[in-house]
């Protein structure tokens, strides 16, 4: 059964500041991996979607980076802005498996101070 | 195009009884999804559909039931409504790609349900 972790669980950062977040799954013979944004009380966006052919994917200042020999995912936020603050998730689907049966990361809640 | 549209947005319901939750998407994607959050927990998945008339379980599929009777809706039916079910839902939709690995969902905007 794949198991999806996030560390930190909470960030408090400056503004312009450069950060890393961190995800961790279990099963490495996943086909890709996503990152998703949440803003309070809303739904999910998503943010990122590494095919497992990939090693990097890029959108603006969002740069996320997949390694299934370790079975990491990072995603960097570069000068990050207020407007960054939200609860970031990552999903991994089974290991081999079918795609639409996501694992949820708990997520890291990102707070960018002015 | 809207997306994909859930009704309603919050909901309290006592103990028993049994409510709808209701979800459209207008992207004429193959897969939609429902899950469940709670508090500082990640969304857990209830129940999925690969097509109109196709159904499946999910991680926690208890309590629920779905149909799935068109590609646009996929509603949620819980029919004795229990504390634990206390939750925010969110419906999902996806292409449902072939090739498995280039696949997003686009998620709902989420039911708040208090079951009291």
């Amino acid at each position: 059964k794949q198991e999806v972790t996030q560390i930190p669980a909470a960030l408090s950062v400056p503004e312009g500041e450069n950060l890393v977040l961190n995800c961790s799954f279990t099963d490495s013979a996943i086909y890709n991996l996503q990152w998703f944004r949440q803003d309070p009380g809303k739904g999910l966006t998503s943010l990122l979607l590494i095919q497992s052919s990939q090693r990097e994917q890029t959108s603006g200042r969002l740069n996320a980076s997949l390694d299934k020999s370790s079975g990491r995912s990072t995603l960097y936020i570069a000068a990050s802005q207020p407007g960054d603050s939200a609860t970031y998730l990552c999903a991994a689907p089974p290991g081999g498996g079918s795609n639409y049966k996501l694992t949820f990361g708990k997520g890291t809640l990102l707070t960018v101070n002015p | 195009n809207a997306g994909v549209t859930q009704t309603p947005k919050f909901r309290i319901l006592k103990i028993g009884q049994s409510m709808t939750l209701q979800c459209t998407q207008d992207m004429n994607h193959n897969y939609m999804y429902w899950y469940r959050q709670d508090p500082g927990m990640g969304l857990k998945l209830i129940y999925y559909s690969v097509g109109a008339g196709i159904t499946d379980k999910g991680e926690v599929p208890n309590g629920y039931n779905v149909s799935r009777s068109t590609t646009e809706d996929f509603p949620l039916r819980l029919e004795l409504a229990a504390p634990s079910q206390t939750s925010v839902y969110f419906c999902a939709s996806s292409p449902g790609d072939t090739r498995h690995s280039t696949d997003t969902q686009y998620f709902g905007p989420g039911t708040r349900l208090t079951v009291l």
